[in-house]
């Protein structure tokens, strides 16, 4: 079945950075997706990588795919204590139905000032 | 600003007393989704509406109901809750046929079920 994994939680201080790992199973994925959950908040769509890349940079945020081993890393350089969240892994099911995401559990990252 | 709003944010219940969750959008986006979310777990897809065309989820149980009765509104119905119908409850949306699979979401209702 498919599954997306990451590990519960992370912590940090502040300046510091983070990495927050994901397994996924559909290697035939387009997009493979990072959202993030503030306390009190739905998720929202933090940054995207395509398939066909190894590496996306943007601002703060480094997302690393790495396809043979199906491992989708986020890194958030100089993190600060607004960065504290739940970072939600996701990737569109088997079978190419593009309406639809699998989510991973979450990282719960906490960030010590 | 555009956005997905819940009503309510909070809901108690009685076991087994029906209740109902709202959801309305003012993106106008044309695919409505509902998801429960339990404590340290992944949001669980239940059912999701492309326009009027309502796609359920196989393992979703039949407790669960959805209505969509125009692009803006979408309503959860649980028709008889158990305490394991406890958890949050998050609506999104997207808008059909980007390749790109944005989800909008909603902050969620928590559902207390007593």
């Amino acid at each position: 079945g498919e599954d997306v994994e990451q590990s519960l939680f992370l912590s940090v201080r502040e300046g510091d950075s983070s990495v927050i790992n994901c397994t996924y199973t559909d290697s035939s994925s387009t997009y493979l997706y990072w959202y993030k959950q503030e306390p009190g908040a739905g998720l929202q769509l933090l940054t995207y990588i395509f398939s066909n890349m190894d590496m996306k940079q943007d601002q703060r945020l480094t997302v690393l795919l790495n396809k043979k081993d199906k491992h989708l890393s986020l890194r958030i350089a100089d993190t600060q204590t607004g960065d504290s969240a739940i970072y939600f892994c996701a990737e569109p099911p088997q079978g190419g139905a593009t309406n639809k995401l699998i989510f991973g559990s979450g990282t719960l990252l906490a960030v010590q000032p | 600003d555009a956005m997905v709003i819940q009503n309510p944010r909070y809901q108690v219940t009685q076991f087994g007393k029906p209740v109902t969750l709202s959801c309305s959008q003012t993106l106008n986006h044309n695919v409505m989704y509902w998801y429960q979310q339990k404590s340290s777990q992944a949001p669980k897809l239940l059912f999701h509406y492309y326009d009027k065309d309502f796609n359920n989820e196989a393992d979703t149980p039949d407790n669960f109901q959805s209505r969509r009765p125009n692009t803006s509104f979408c309503f959860l119905d649980i028709r008889s809750p158990g305490l394991g119908d406890a958890a949050m409850y998050l609506c999104a949306t997207s808008r059909q046929g980007q390749v790109l699979n944005e989800q909008f979401f909603g902050p969620g209702t928590r559902l207390t079920v007593l």
